[in-house]
């Protein structure tokens, strides 16, 4: 069984704070995948991030970054000086290589305020 | 990326009738779909897999002749919510896979009256 646990609910930042996005896994599977999605308040998901489970180098894209500790289980994601726009629910998920199903973590609500 | 298009993006129904939702990829074939629903301020859930020219594939507590799913085509999916309840109100998504990646429809705002 595969579970994804984002401990933080709701994050509440003043604009150009950094923020970091806690995520936790737990799987079997030797080789899987991580992502990272926002899901601005519209609804549609947005793709931000796919992480291999061999790839532990730390990414970084603009503003944001990604840091994946295998030892932790755990694909922390970071909002570097953050702004009212990166406002919406980030979700962190799950997808073992050999299948196709996406295992959701329960999603941290950023509010970014100006 | 891949382009994945749900349509409609809102709905509103009256309690009993049916709604029909497509899910299509735009720019690649997708044998497999997936249908997710969403309630308000929760994570989603993983509903079906849908299985090009077989049956979908249903998660434990759904009830497949409620929540119809036909994958008639590479490049579409339909979900029909069936005899829909005010409590079948939900933002449903669909996601396909293009190689390793998923991309989401646009999602669909079901409201049951």
């Amino acid at each position: 069984a595969q579970k994804v646990t984002q401990a933080q609910t709701e994050i509440s930042v003043v604009e150009k704070e950094d923020v970091t996005l806690d995520c936790v896994y737990e799987t079997r599977d030797t080789t899987y995948y991580l992502f990272w999605y926002k899901q601005p308040p519209s609804g549609e998901l947005v793709f931000l991030i796919r992480r291999n489970s061999f790839d532990e180098q730390n990414e970084i894209s603009g503003r944001y970054s990604w840091n994946f500790q295998k030892s932790t289980s755990s694909f922390n994601f970071t909002i570097t000086a953050s702004q009212v726009v990166d406002s919406a629910v980030y979700f962190c998920a799950l997808n073992p290589a050999a299948g196709n199903k996406l295992t959701f973590g329960g999603g941290t609500r950023v509010l970014v305020k100006p | 990326g891949a382009v994945v298009s749900q349509h409609p993006s809102r709905v509103i129904c009256k309690s009993g009738t049916s709604v029909k939702i497509e899910c299509r990829s735009l720019d690649f074939q997708a044998t497999t779909m997936f249908w997710y629903r969403q309630f308000p301020k929760q994570s989603l859930m993983l509903m079906a897999t849908s299985n090009e020219g077989s049956k979908a594939t249903y998660e434990q507590g759904v009830e497949k002749d409620k929540f119809l799913i036909n994958h008639a085509s590479l490049t579409l999916s339909t979900l029909t919510v069936t005899s829909a309840h005010p409590e079948d109100s939900s933002f449903y998504i669909c996601s396909a896979r293009d190689n390793a990646e998923a991309f989401f429809g646009q999602g669909t705002r079901l409201t049951v009256v």
